[in-house]
C-alpha cells in the first residue's frame, strides 16, 4: 500500500459526459501528479500540482482540468468525454524525485 | 528531449531463470532512474532507483546499475519466480523536485512453473 488513495476504482460513463476523479496523497506529501495509461500511448504525464498551485502541464487535453485543494487532495475533471479517453488514470504523490502511485481509476467511455 | 526505451515484450521465462530487461535513456544532465512494477489490476509500485552514475539500485532480488557511459539501466534478477509476473516500467526524472516521470512503454514478464 503506497498510502495514495484514489476514488472511484472504476467509472463507466457515456460520450459527452463529465466525470471527476479524486486523489488523496500520502500524508505530508505536497505534490500530486496525474498520469494517463492507455494501450496506445502508454503512461503519459498530465499535470502536476504542488501545495495547491499548478506547476507543470504535460499532454493534458483542454477538456481536462485539475485542482488541488487546501487539504492537498486533488481532483481531475474530464469533460466532453470521447471513446478515446477510456484509460487508467493514476495519481502519484512525491518526496523529491521519488513518486508513489495510487491504485488508479479505470475510466470506460461507452 | 528526454526519453526512455525498453525492450519489447513479452518476456516468457521458466521459474528460476535469469532475467534481464533492457532499458536505455536519453536525457540532458543527470537524471534519476527508476524501475516500477505493475501487477495485474494494480497500480505502479516503485521497485528500485538510482540517482547518480554507477549507483546500483536493488530490491527483492532485482538489481539495476546506472551506466552513464552506455545511458542504460538494465533490470536483472538471478532467479525469477511465478510471482514476479508483471509489467515492468523503466522511468527517468530530471534530478530536481517536482518533475514528472518519463516512462518507457513497459515490458510484460510472464514466468511459468
Amino acid at each position: 500500500d503506497s498510502g495514495v488513495t484514489q476514488t472511484p476504482k472504476h467509472l463507466i460513463t457515456a460520450t459527452g459526459q463529465r466525470v471527476t476523479l479524486r486523489c488523496s496523497p500520502r500524508s505530508g506529501d505536497l505534490s500530486v501528479y496525474w498520469y494517463q495509461q492507455s494501450l496506445d500511448q502508454g503512461l503519459q504525464f498530465l499535470i502536476h500540482y504542488y501545495n495547491g498551485e499548478e506547476r507543470a502541464k504535460g499532454n493534458i487535453l483542454e477538456r481536462f482540468s485539475a485542482q488541488q485543494f487546501p487539504d492537498l487532495h486533488s481532483e481531475l475533471n474530464l469533460s466532453s468525454l470521447e471513446l478515446g479517453d477510456s484509460a487508467l488514470y493514476f495519481c502519484a504523490s512525491s518526496v523529491e524525485a521519488e513518486q508513489y502511485f495510487g491504485p488508479g481509476t479505470r475510466l470506460t467511455v461507452t | 528531449g528526454n526519453s526512455v526505451t525498453q525492450m519489447e515484450g513479452p518476456v516468457t521465462l521458466s521459474e528460476e531463470a535469469f532475467l534481464t530487461i533492457n532499458c536505455t535513456y536519453t536525457a540532458t544532465g543527470y537524471p534519476s532512474l527508476f524501475w516500477y512494477v505493475q501487477y495485474p489490476g494494480e497500480g505502479l509500485q516503485l521497485l528500485l532507483k538510482a540517482t547518480k552514475a554507477d549507483d546500483k539500485g536493488s530490491n527483492k532480488g532485482f538489481e539495476a546499475t546506472y551506466r552513464k557511459e552506455t545511458t542504460s539501466f538494465h533490470l536483472e534478477k538471478g532467479s525469477v519466480q511465478v510471482s514476479d509476473s508483471a509489467v515492468y516500467f523503466c522511468a527517468l526524472s530530471r534530478n530536481q523536485a517536482g518533475t514528472a516521470l518519463i516512462f518507457g512503454k513497459g515490458t510484460t514478464l510472464s514466468v511459468s512453473s
